[in-house]
């Protein structure tokens, strides 16, 4: 079965600290994984995918097979990075299991 | 440009009435899906299909239904509504070429069922 598990339900850093938001996932094929996002009564929008190996808004997230692990990285947290973030594992059929979220606040 | 609208955006219902939400996209994709989010629940698939005439269902799709009479709608349709499905619904497509597929989001419906 597949399973998404996101530790922090919430994280709170400073803004121009690192933040790293916590995936695991659980699957017994080859994983296609995706880190999605949702501001503030916003619509969810695709943050970035592992496939693509891209950084956005400077995120960054490297898929770790062995630690079975996409966790999401941002050297130094702006204002506007505050939202909801959301993990999701996608397998062979399009469908996509999400993690719960967390609620990443940066403070000034 | 292509989009994925959702109606209506806000509902106030009451226990047992009927309820669709309607959904449309213009990106001419196959693949749609339905989910409700609810805090410490994440995002939970309702229904989904992959194509006109296709259902099927997801996680918690337990007082729902769903058709699809063509490739850009899929309504989704409360039976008989109840509280515990006060929830904040979207819907979601995507196309069908294989290995990271994106899915796009529409707006959300906020529902109330009193």
């Amino acid at each position: 079965a597949q399973r998404v598990t996101q530790p922090e339900k919430l994280l709170s850093v400073f803004k121009g600290a690192p933040v790293e938001l916590k995936c695991n996932y659980s699957y017994s094929g080859s994983p296609e994984l995706f880190w999605y996002v949702q501001y503030s009564r916003q619509r969810l929008q695709l943050l970035l995918r592992h496939i693509s190996r891209e950084s956005i808004k400077g995120f960054t997230a490297d898929l770790n097979k062995g630690e079975t692990s996409f966790h999401l990285k941002k050297p130094f947290a702006q204002e506007e990075d505050s939202a909801m973030y959301y993990c999701a594992l996608g397998g062979s059929n399009y469908k996509l299991t999400f993690g719960k979220g967390t609620l990443l606040t940066v403070n000034p | 440009d292509a989009e994925i609208t959702q109606s209506p955006r806000h509902k106030i219902t009451e226990t047992g009435r009927q309820v669709t939400l309607a959904c449309h996209q213009t990106w001419n994709h196959n693949n749609m899906f339905w989910y409700r989010q609810d805090l410490g629940h994440g995002l939970r698939l309702i229904h989904y299909s992959y194509g006109v005439h296709d259902t099927n269902k997801g996680e918690v799709s337990d007082g729902y239904s769903v058709s699809r009479s063509n490739t850009e709608d899929l309504p989704l349709t409360l039976e008989s509504a109840a509280s515990s499905q006060t929830s904040v619904y979207f819907c979601a497509s995507s196309g069908s070429g294989g290995l990271g597929e994106t899915q796009y989001f529409g707006p959300g419906t906020r529902l109330l069922v009193l």
